[in-house]
This record gives C-alpha cells, sequence and structure tokens, in this order.
C-alpha cells in the first residue's frame, strides 16, 4: 500500500523555523516528484514546490522562494519541508503529495497533512 | 492570484447534474493540457478525481466526468449525491515543472 506518512502537529513563535517529514512507503520513492501544498484555515491549496528524490532537484512557487526548502533522504525515503522566519499567515496545513516522474503529470496520492501554528 | 479560476460555489438538488469551470486565465491561456481534479471533503487530504483532463483513476465513480475546451477545463458530476458535497480543486503541471491550483469550488448538496 502506497503511504505517505507526515510529522506530527507543530507550534512555533514567530520568526521561527518549521521542517516537517514525509516518509513514504509502498513505492520506489525515486520515481516520483513530492509536491508541498499548503492550505491556510478556510483557504485554497497553494502550491509551494517540489522535489525530485533522484537528484534533489527542487521547484519552487514565488510566494516561497528565498524561505522554503524541500529537500529528501534516499537512504530514509523521506522528504522534508523547511520554511523559515514564520509568521502568523504561515498557520496551516502543510501536505506533501507525490506526482510520477515519468509519463503522468497529475499528483496522484497525498499524505494526511501537518498543522502548524504560528503564534506568540 | 492563481492563473486557474473555478467558481468560488455551485449547488444543486441530489440526483442533478452540475459542472465546475476551471479556466486558464495565464498570459498564454490554453496552454495547460494536464488537467487534474481533486475532491477534499472537510478535514481531509484532497483525492484525485481526474487526471489528464478525462481520466478516471481506478476506484472513482464514473458519475465524474471532465472535459476540455480551449482553455476552459470542467468537471461535470452526475446524479449528485450527498456525499459529493466538498470542496473541489482544479490543477496544472505546468512547461518548467511548476504546479498550479484553481482557487476550489465548494459543491453544495441542497
Amino acid at each position: 500500500e502506497v503511504q505517505l506518512v507526515q510529522s506530527g502537529a507543530e507550534v512555533k513563535k514567530p520568526g521561527a523555523t518549521v521542517k516537517i517529514s514525509c516518509k513514504v512507503s509502498g513505492y520506489t520513492f525515486t520515481d516520483y516528484y513530492i509536491h508541498w501544498v499548503q492550505q491556510a484555515p478556510g483557504k485554497g491549496l497553494e502550491w509551494m514546490g517540489l522535489v525530485d528524490p533522484e537528484d534533489g532537484e527542487t521547484r519552487y512557487a514565488e510566494k516561497f522562494q528565498g524561505r522554503v526548502t524541500l529537500t529528501a533522504d534516499r537512504s530514509e525515503d523521506t522528504a522534508y519541508m523547511e520554511l523559515t522566519s514564520l509568521r502568523s499567515g504561515d498557520t496551516a496545513v502543510y501536505y506533501c503529495a507525490r506526482q510520477p516522474v515519468y509519463y503522468y503529470y497529475h499528483i496522484d496520492v497525498w499524505g494526511k497533512g501537518t498543522t502548524v501554528i504560528v503564534s506568540s | 492570484q492563481s492563473a486557474l479560476t473555478q467558481p468560488a460555489s455551485v449547488s444543486g438538488s441530489p440526483g442533478q447534474s452540475i459542472t465546475i469551470s476551471c479556466t486558464d486565465t495565464s498570459s498564454d491561456g490554453g496552454a495547460y493540457n494536464y488537467i487534474s481534479w481533486y475532491q477534499q471533503q472537510s478535514g481531509k487530504a484532497p483525492k484525485l478525481i481526474i487526471y489528464d483532463v478525462s481520466t478516471r483513476p481506478s476506484g472513482v465513480s464514473q458519475r465524474f466526468s471532465g472535459s476540455k475546451s480551449g482553455n476552459a477545463a470542467s468537471l461535470t458530476i452526475s446524479g449528485l449525491q450527498a456525499e459529493d458535497e466538498a470542496d473541489y480543486y482544479c490543477s496544472a503541471h505546468t512547461s518548467s515543472k511548476t504546479r498550479v491550483f484553481g482557487g476550489g469550488t465548494k459543491l453544495t448538496v441542497l
């Protein structure tokens, strides 16, 4: 069974950094990109970026460029999303999700999400 | 602002059909060929229901269908059921390997 298991909820103070993990199982890690998507309370899905676990290549949305770092550890089949300089507007659920590297152009499986609360 | 525009809300009665549009408002409108649709029920992660404009993944009801004409894609749900009440998002893969989501449409089953 394909699974993307995300780390638990986080509470952070403004200005802090959060790092969320996404451990995958049930498929070959390097055959799929890992995307990260932000969903603020009551709002829509916002794409943050993707990482290619094969070579670590990344793409970032302009909104998050400079504050987000996506990495992938092939030895642990785990992807990470680090977001710095947190502010209240970063309070959201963060999802990891996978997309095939070849032949297909859609996200097919999502993690359950990680809640991040930014509050002083 | 998303380059994919969806209506904020749609509604329908059980048994009826509804259609949700997804219009490409990017500068090179119509360039998104790989449109996918996701259903997100309250408090849950999104779920893929349509990919490559009109292909249903295994296990997704035949009541869900997708199409595209010019720079607008559409999701149609026929035979509405109470369980269809959810938020629906269109999404596209771009030529620069990035991804864009529409703003989402809230479906209310009356």
